[in-house]
């Protein structure tokens, strides 16, 4: 049973440039929620998705967009980099059972360097 | 609004010795709170969580948390470290209801020296 997978593992863009970061969910999962972690932090919530729409969003600028697809794989959208967004972006999904909703599964990570 | 108060941002100990990592959370209504380990360069990994019922938790390799309502705590402990331990751990809370995000904590660093 594969998890939550995320691609890529890394990746280096410049400052203005635009970076989509993308999610598959553990299987059974229909929920996504990204985290961005800054070096030496916990991670921050970005926001969630649930039936292809955006159920929460935490304290990030517009510059940060998502998308949830039918198959219920997720993108993250960045636009107008800046150096402050270099982090390790966390992808976690949950399933949609009860209690078991409140479970988020992590995966390894696409970690961000802007130059 | 919901938070997370790690009190140590680095406990060193001993192979072989006890540990505890403290965790102290605020939220106006019921929670459920997380443990979460993250190895050097990689994701999250769930230890153990706290949905309902048994306020005393088990999770995976020998680590428990207790939940104490009237002291808002979440403490992480094991008996016996291993080197294979050193790893930052992280407390997370969520509040549940209308609420679908994690909080976390800033993390512990745990160094599990020979």
């Amino acid at each position: 049973d594969a998890g939550v997978t995320q691609s890529p593992t890394h990746l280096i863009k410049t400052r203005g440039q635009q970076v989509t970061l993308r999610c598959s969910p553990k299987s059974g999962h229909d929920t996504v929620s990204w985290y961005q972690q800054a070096l030496g932090q916990g991670p921050q919530f970005i926001f969630q998705y649930y039936e292809e729409e955006e159920r929460q969003r935490g304290n990030f600028p517009d510059r940060f967009s998502g998308h949830q697809f039918p198959n219920y794989s997720s993108e993250l959208n960045v636009n107008a980099l800046l150096l402050g967004d270099s982090a390790l972006y966390l992808c976690a999904s949950s399933s949609p059972t009860g209690l078991l909703e409140e479970t988020q599964y992590f995966g390894p990570g696409t970690r961000l360097l802007v130059l | 609004a919901q938070s997370v108060t790690q009190l140590d941002s680095q406990v060193p100990v001993f192979e072989e010795a006890p540990v505890e990592l403290r965790c102290n959370y605020s939220s106006s209504v019921s929670v459920y709170l997380f443990w979460y380990v993250q190895y050097p360069n990689q994701g999250l990994q769930l230890l153990l969580k706290y949905l309902s019922g048994s306020t005393l938790v088990k999770g995976i390799n020998g680590f428990e948390a207790e939940f104490n309502k009237s002291q808002t705590s979440f403490h992480l402990r094991k008996p016996s470290v291993h080197k294979s331990d050193t790893a930052e751990y992280f407390c997370a809370v969520n509040s549940g209801g209308s609420n679908y995000k994690l909080t976390f904590g800033k993390g512990t660093l745990l160094t599990v020296n020979p």
